[in-house]
């Protein structure tokens, strides 16, 4: 089991816009820096978001980060079947020996 | 250009070790917090391990007494000596480059090297 929760999936449609929450407490979400990672089969994982809502540079701007008490969120505009994959959360956890701690992963399907 | 390529992975069974590796280029691995993510079949990612710039290094409970992390800064390689290995530890392992600005995140990580413990 997870530390931090996200939905399993998420859907839309081509064009649309999705959100993937990722709920915490406060030894992680709620006091650390969120980052957020794209997984596709047999690609190294992509960093999407660092520091709650920073993108690096040759991520698009539909990817966007928020983060509010305890809950972060992944928001992403502009559908593409390409977006098509699995999305973590991930921040430190304070707590004495958790280090760093991720969600359980959301699939998101473009219908 | 950051690259990061793990070997290593393969099939061995319970009780076992095994070596991984993580070959970096583009960036010296001396003084870089370097880490190993998991992800086992069909699950989420679980961090494994950290090796600070020191070289005093951090382990998930999971994993601690019986994984070493380590680095060769001559080759410019990261390592996992992964010892007793148990039918829980098969999965894809990634060695991931941490950065730090406000926050700590993993800013390049390697495409992955499955390990599968089985008899």
């Amino acid at each position: 089991q997870s530390v931090l929760t996200q939905p399993p999936s998420v859907s839309a449609a081509p064009g649309q816009k999705v959100t993937i929450s990722c709920s915490g407490s406060s030894s992680n979400v709620g006091n650390n820096y969120v980052s957020w990672y794209q997984l596709l089969p047999g690609t190294a994982p992509k960093l999407l978001i660092y520091d709650d809502n920073k993108r690096p540079s040759g991520i698009p701007d539909r990817f966007s980060g928020s983060k509010s008490g305890t809950s972060a969120t992944l928001g992403i505009t502009g559908l593409q079947t390409g977006d098509e994959a699995d999305y973590y959360c991930g921040t430190w956890d304070s707590s004495l020996s958790a280090g760093l701690v991720f969600g359980g992963g959301t699939k998101l399907t473009v219908l | 250009e950051v690259q990061l390529v793990e070997s290593g992975g393969g099939l061995i069974q319970p009780g076992g070790s095994l070596r991984l590796s993580c070959a970096a280029s583009g960036f010296s691995v001396s003084g870089t917090y370097m880490n190993w993510v998991r992800q086992a079949p069909g699950k989420g990612l679980e961090w494994v391990a950290i090796i600070y710039s020191g070289d005093s290094a951090f382990y998930a409970d999971s994993v601690k007494g019986r994984f070493t992390i380590s680095r060769d800064n001559y080759r410019n390689t990261l390592y996992l000596q992964m010892n007793s290995l148990r039918a829980d530890d098969t999965a894809v392992y990634f060695c991931a480059r941490q950065a730090y600005t406000s926050g700590y995140y993993f800013d390049y990580w390697g495409q992955g090297t499955l390990v599968t413990v089985s008899s």
